[in-house]
């Protein structure tokens, strides 16, 4: 089964407006991803975040990490059109180091 | 970041026919490289991980003899899916990634399979 949830499964917002999505994991992790996917197109890595971290922050993106609720959710600020895409997070497996298991993901459009 | 590159891009092929496709890492060696396979709407769906001269590890679920993959080199992985059948018809995306890399996946942009 996948290691993680995400919530909102879609969300739609007026550009300008703050997105925030939620993904939640079962198991204990090392590290948790965030990507992006455009439709029908590759993924585009966002942000890694590790287990002993709480936050990070790229550019308009904002990830934070509850290991304890075994939650994390990425912020985007200041939404544009162009954010309109796919929003992943991935685990790692836990007892295996190297294999990422991708949660359900959220779909975002952002109203132009 | 690290370049991975997939090839073909589209592949339209008819039932009963075997596909290849190949994830080349370009500018790092690839000790690991992982196959996902992703469904219209949905999420990306591990199938095997592949380490450079050793079989593939396959997921619970995906049929080894079906789904052949070949780690011959660090920087080249193939995926044949043999006899192909329509419900085969998805994205299959490719990742890489090195010790160097730590954790870290490189994805290629993908391989679109429709099987008539």
């Amino acid at each position: 089964s996948q290691q993680g949830e995400e919530d909102p499964q879609a969300l739609s917002i007026q550009e300008g407006e703050n997105a925030t999505m939620n993904c939640s994991y079962k198991t204990s992790i090392n590290n948790l991803q965030w990507y992006r996917q455009n439709s029908g197109r590759g993924l585009v890595h966002l942000i890694l975040i590790r287990s002993n971290e709480r936050e990070k922050h790229s550019g308009r993106l904002r990830v934070t990490l509850d290991t304890s609720k075994k939650s994390s959710s990425l912020l985007i600020t200041a939404s544009r059109a162009a954010d309109t895409a796919s929003y992943f997070c991935a685990t790692d497996a836990g007892t295996s180091y190297d294999k990422v298991i991708f949660g359900p993901g959220t779909s975002l459009s952002v109203i132009p | 970041g690290a370049v991975v590159s997939q090839h073909p891009s589209r592949v339209i092929c008819k039932s009963g026919t075997s596909v290849k496709i190949e994830c080349r890492s370009l500018d790092f060696q690839a000790t690991t490289m992982f196959w996902y396979r992703q469904f219209p709407k949905q999420s990306l769906m591990l199938m095997a991980t592949s380490n450079e001269g050793s079989k593939a590890t396959y997921e619970q679920g995906v049929e080894k003899d079906k789904f052949l993959i070949n780690h011959a080199s660090l920087t080249l992985s193939t995926l044949t899916v043999t006899s192909a059948h329509p419900e085969d018809s998805s994205f299959y995306i490719c990742s890489a990634a090195s010790e160097v890399s730590y954790n870290e996946q490189f994805f290629g942009p993908g391989t679109r399979l429709t099987v008539l």
